[in-house]
């Protein structure tokens, strides 16, 4: 069964700190995502990968950076951690145009 | 711009009764839409998904959504709620033409009443 796990499953941040959340997929898929979901928002797609050595910016990619040096793994990075950026982060993978198969998210707090 | 929009932020539901849970669309083009229903304190799982053709499909558990055009929406029904049908629910659109990149409402929040 596909499986997309992220770690940590809680993290607390001080403001202005360096924050990387993982995110491991065991799926085989090219596509990797990652979302925030805020109360009122839904889900928000910050950046997302279509491979190793890809990253591509999606609408809300200020303030954090991606990495995905390999099929199975991509962070996400924020250099300089706000207490705006407090929320909860999901990751998810992709074959292609198909399903998303989301882990159980990273819920962020930054003080 | 595209966008989707779940006009109830919360619905109440008695168990066995039945339920519509609304999504509004807006998208230039052929959209490709998605049901996400969201468990606690877990991820986001596939319910059901449209690609253009037959307006209604099926999905897990009972559940179907029927895509109209003229009104630009994808309401997502079940005929008889189970108290383990609550949860959060997303409706979804692909902004790609059947890409994974989608954009999401703001979800809809279903309590089951005994």
């Amino acid at each position: 069964e596909a499986a997309v796990t992220q770690s940590p499953r809680n993290k607390v941040a001080v403001t202005g700190g360096k924050v990387t959340l993982s995110c491991n997929q065991t799926n085989n898929h090219n596509n990797m995502y990652w979302y925030r979901q805020d109360t009122g928002h839904g889900l928000r797609l910050i950046h997302y990968s279509y491979g190793a050595g890809s990253t591509e910016k999606g609408d809300i990619p200020d303030g954090y950076k991606a990495s995905r040096p390999s099929q199975e793994n991509f962070s996400l990075i924020l250099e300089l951690a706000t207490p705006s950026q407090t929320s909860v982060y999901f990751c998810a993978s992709a074959r292609g145009a198909e399903t998303l198969y989301f882990g159980s998210g990273t819920r962020l707090t930054v003080l | 711009a595209q966008s989707v929009t779940q006009p109830d932020a919360r619905v109440t539901v008695s168990e066995g009764a039945s339920l519509q849970l609304r999504c509004k669309y807006s998208y230039f083009g052929t959209p490709y839409l998605f049901w996400y229903v969201q468990y606690p304190r877990q991820g986001l799982q596939l319910l059901l998904k449209y690609y253009p053709g037959d307006p209604v499909v099926q999905g897990v558990n009972g559940f179907e959504a029927e895509f109209s055009k003229s009104n630009s929406s994808f309401h997502l029904r079940k005929a008889s709620v189970h108290w383990s049908d609550w949860a959060v629910y997303f409706c979804a659109v692909s902004i790609q033409g059947g890409s994974a990149k989608l954009i999401f409402g703001e979800g809809t929040k279903l309590t089951v009443s005994s």
